[in-house]
């Protein structure tokens, strides 16, 4: 079982460049959800969705941009790189109400 | 969000029962309290989750104060497996999206 899948799973990015962050999940949930952990912290909720078409913030959202155009995928794109954007990010997906599945991370460094 | 408390850091040994405490003296009555741990290089894994019950899961068992204000994660035969860092989270009954609020976590470390 697939579950929730992240791409890709490290990247070295320059500041001020872009990229896209992949996350697809075929559990047919219909919430899905970006979160950043940062060394030695919890994590914390950039943004979520609660379907196709559907989004909105979450605790930090700055510098960050989603969409969902399909209930399977949720990418997140982070526009003009800074050295705070460092840390690992990871993606979730649930029923309403129920439990969230993660996937295993993407690790991402901004020199 | 009402907030949690837990120790930084615990330390046991292998086949040994493994106590993992959770204050939240804020709690609402429509809380539920979850556990979720985060192996290392891994994404979080939802580990259980109760309201007013002690509840029991082939992975840990979660015993909760009478008065809601604490709760006590067990995890009954430690593997060096179980070497994780663990989050007790409070999720409200009613609401869309499952904000989930992740404190810093208990790092648990397990000994051969």
């Amino acid at each position: 079982n697939a579950g929730v899948t992240q791409t890709p799973k490290f990247r070295i990015l320059k500041i001020g460049q872009s990229m896209t962050l992949q996350c697809a999940q075929d559990m047919n949930h219909n919430y899905m959800y970006w979160y950043r952990q940062d060394p030695g912290m919890g994590l914390k909720l950039i943004y979520y969705s609660v379907g196709a078409g559907i989004t909105d913030k979450g605790e930090v959202p700055n510098g960050y941009n989603v969409s969902r155009s399909t209930t399977e995928d949720f990418p997140l794109r982070l526009e003009l790189a800074a050295p705070s954007q460092t840390s690992v990010y990871f993606c979730a997906s649930s029923y309403v109400g129920e439990t969230q599945h993660f996937g295993d991370g993407t690790r991402l460094s901004i020199l | 969000d009402a907030k949690t408390t837990q120790p930084n850091s615990m330390e046991s040994n292998e086949e040994e029962p493994v106590h993992l405490p959770c204050n939240h003296s804020t709690i609402s009555g429509t809380d539920y309290i979850h556990w979720y741990r985060q192996l290392p290089s891994q994404g979080p894994e939802y580990v259980i989750h109760g309201l007013t019950s002690n509840v029991n899961n082939r992975m840990a068992s979660l015993a909760i104060a009478e008065d809601r204000k604490s709760s006590t994660l067990i995890l009954h035969r430690a593997t060096l497996r179980d070497a994780a860092v663990y989050y007790c989270i409070l999720r409200p009954l009613i609401q869309g999206a499952q904000k989930l609020v992740f404190g810093q976590g208990t790092r648990l470390t397990i000994n051969p």
